[in-house]
């Protein structure tokens, strides 16, 4: 099946500061998206990005589909922005398939 | 309802005993997925429903594990003999198409065994 990489798999930042997450995946997909775990558990949907860039607020996303990666920027960062990122892609006839995570802590 | 609903949102059993787990997907919403995160762990892929189609049952890590869709719509999950390695979270989502839709996910329901 489709592997998805997800780097780093850790990352501690000061409040304010900019931060780029990656995903990787060794096939072509149909279907990318980016979730934030919140600390009580929750997935909260932040982009659905098969190709293309989209914006929302501080955060923005680029799928670059024919080199097989994305990329979720995190700019101004704010203690709310901590928990786990997570990148999940779907491929073929597979369900969605999720990379491990970046675990991310905002400092005050 | 707005979103993905599960229930219940925490539940404790003991060793060998069934436990049912439940999802209402979101109205309208014809795909259905379980998914099992461990504590600190990523999301595992259990069982796929797409409307009247056979389910993909091919993430459920046993045969103690099985899961139905009555009427299209609310899904349970259902765990027999529990063991301490089903400790998790279950997770529901849906989406409106088939699987390369967007996905919106449920609070889960947390399993603790004893």
């Amino acid at each position: 099946g489709i592997q998805v990489e997800q780097s780093p798999p850790d990352l501690i930042l000061q409040e304010g500061a900019n931060s780029t997450l990656r995903c990787n995946f060794s096939d072509s997909v149909n279907n990318l998206q980016w979730f934030h775990q919140n600390p009580w558990g929750q997935l909260i949907n932040l982009f659905y990005i098969p190709s293309g860039t989209k914006q929302n607020g501080r955060l923005s996303a680029t799928t670059v589909a024919t080199e097989r990666y994305s990329l979720l920027y995190i700019s101004s960062s704010q203690t709310t922005d901590s928990g786990v990122y997570f990148c999940a892609v779907h491929s073929g006839y597979s369900t969605l398939t999720f990379g491990k995570g970046t675990m991310l802590l905002v400092s005050p | 309802g707005a979103g993905v609903s599960q229930s219940p949102s925490n539940k404790v059993t003991e060793k060998g005993k069934d436990v049912e787990l439940r999802c209402d997907p979101i109205s309208g919403h014809t795909a259905l997925y379980w998914y099992r995160q461990s504590l600190g762990q990523g999301l595992e892929f259990l069982i796929y429903f797409q409307g009247n189609s056979a389910p993909d049952k091919s993430g459920l890590p046993s045969d103690r594990f099985s899961a139905e869709r009555t009427g299209g719509s609310v899904s349970t999950l259902t765990i027999q003999r529990t063991q301490q390695e089903d400790s998790a979270v279950y997770l529901c989502a849906s989406s409106t198409l088939d699987s390369t839709g967007e996905l919106f996910f449920g609070e889960g329901s947390r399993l603790t065994v004893l």
